[in-house]
């Protein structure tokens, strides 16, 4: 089964709106942490979020803010104020922590985001 | 430099030919990893070594592939009588160990195509 679950394969949203990108969980551990990075068109990775499932608020890093919902095991990641280079594929990732040790990282399929001018 | 470092960048190889990609993970990480993206693809988990624990491998395709860690720090995957289906770029990360929040640092990546 999987454990991450990217529903859009593709997005698109106009410059400066903010856009609203899905990722729900599936685990049983009840430690565990999620992530999301972003691929531009050149390939590298880059980390943009990361929320654990104990963090009482939900975590935001400029732009970039993560909704997360426990109960619906979900993580979307909202983008405020979209901006041209924001254009790239977005995933969403899932660690568990076993007995305190840290799994591996688990990723979904990703969403291709593109901003529009 | 203090990122991961993979090679070779690129490498091409004739089916049925072993191809082996290096990773040097930043220096402290215990934590390293190896995916696999094809084209437009997601990442596919191959295996992670974290610290002297034994190699989670449950991601790796078949066993013609395999993969090193030596010292706890530079790890070599190797792939045996390689395939056209094993064209992918193929990623290295690493992490600091247990205790932070696990984000991965990612190397630029081998990209393999097999002829």
């Amino acid at each position: 089964a999987q454990k991450i679950t990217q529903t859009q394969p593709g997005m698109f949203v106009q410059e400066k709106e903010a856009v609203t990108l899905d990722c729900t969980y599936d685990t049983s551990d009840p430690s565990y942490g999620l992530f999301w990075y972003k691929q531009p068109s050149s390939g590298e990775m880059i980390f943009l979020i990361y929320q654990g499932s104990y963090d009482q608020q939900n975590a935001t890093e400029g732009r970039y803010s993560l909704n997360f919902q426990k109960a619906r095991k979900s993580a979307n990641l909202v983008i405020s104020a979209s901006q041209l280079g924001d254009s790239a594929m977005y995933f969403c990732a899932m660690r568990e922590y076993y007995g305190g040790s840290q799994g591996n990282l688990i990723f979904g399929k990703g969403t291709k985001l593109s901003v529009k001018p | 430099g203090a990122g991961v470092s993979q090679s070779p960048s690129n490498k091409v190889t004739e089916k049925g030919k072993d191809v082996e990609l290096r990773c040097d993970p930043i220096s402290g990480h215990t934590a390293l990893y190896w995916y696999r993206q094809s084209l437009g693809q997601g990442l596919e988990f191959l295996i992670y070594f974290q610290g002297n624990s034994a190699p989670d491998k449950s991601g790796l395709p078949s066993d013609r592939f395999s993969a090193e860690r030596t010292g706890g720090s530079v790890s070599t995957l190797t792939i045996q009588r390689t395939q056209q289906e094993d064209s992918a770029v193929y990623l290295c990360a690493s992490s600091p160990r247990r205790g932070d929040t696990g984000e991965l640092f990612f190397g630029e990546g081998s990209r393999l195509t097999v002829l």
